[in-house]
């Protein structure tokens, strides 16, 4: 299994140009989340998705879109990126039972300018 | 609103000494608890989690915490600290499907 990948894992982007940051993961899991780790605030939670088709808001959703059109993959939009979403993105994913422990891709380092 | 506060943004102690961080939270019932730690340029690693039963939960690498439902506190602890425990803390609640961490406590550890 590779449990989850995220790509790219880094990108310079143009203040308004756009980007998907994908998340994939191999392990059936029905839950993934998409976090920011910003220095000094933590994991951020920008969208969440408890199984295919559904998706819903976390703390910081303005921004970003997302989509869970199968179980595997869970992308992340950013339609006009902006300086304040430069940051580092986790995607995670974990089976929803509880006892499930969360895996974590290796993050997408974003800076726009 | 939901919410997880680790009030120490950073605590030092001194190697072999003991360790406390405080995290509270704010839901509407008991959710399940989490610490993650994370070292410089790593992902985050599950220290422990609790979900019912047994409010003194034990954890990886001679961690443990407490949950205090009158407090709604969730304070992890470890009796004597070693220099490779420096890294940062994170508390997390789950309650549903949305997972929320905390602001992170960064831990150093003194010779």
């Amino acid at each position: 299994n590779a449990g989850v990948t995220q790509t790219p894992k880094f990108r310079i982007l143009k203040i308004g140009q756009s980007m998907t940051l994908q998340c994939a993961q191999d392990m059936n899991h029905n839950y993934m989340y998409w976090y920011r780790q910003d220095p000094g605030m933590g994991l951020k939670l920008i969208y969440y998705s408890v199984g295919a088709g559904i998706t819903d808001k976390g703390e910081v959703p303005n921004g970003y879109n997302v989509s869970r059109s199968t179980t595997e993959d869970f992308p992340l939009r950013l339609e006009l990126a902006a300086p304040s979403q430069t940051s580092v993105y986790f995607c995670a994913s974990t089976q929803g039972d509880g006892n499930s422990p969360l895996h974590f891709g290796n993050g997408t380092r974003l800076t726009v300018t | 609103a939901q919410s997880v506060t680790q009030p120490d943004i950073h605590i030092t102690v001194s190697e072999g000494a003991s360790l406390e961080l405080r995290c509270n939270y704010s839901y509407g019932a008991t959710p399940y608890l989490f610490w993650y730690v994370q070292s410089p340029g790593q992902g985050l690693q599950l220290l422990l989690k609790y979900f019912s039963g047994d409010t003194l939960v034990q954890g990886i690498k001679g961690f443990e915490a407490e949950f205090k439902r009158s407090q709604s506190s969730f304070n992890l602890r470890k009796p004597s600290v070693h220099w490779s425990d420096a890294a940062e803390y994170f508390c997390a609640v789950k309650q549903g499907g949305k997972l929320i961490f905390g602001q992170g406590t960064e831990l150093s550890v003194k010779p």
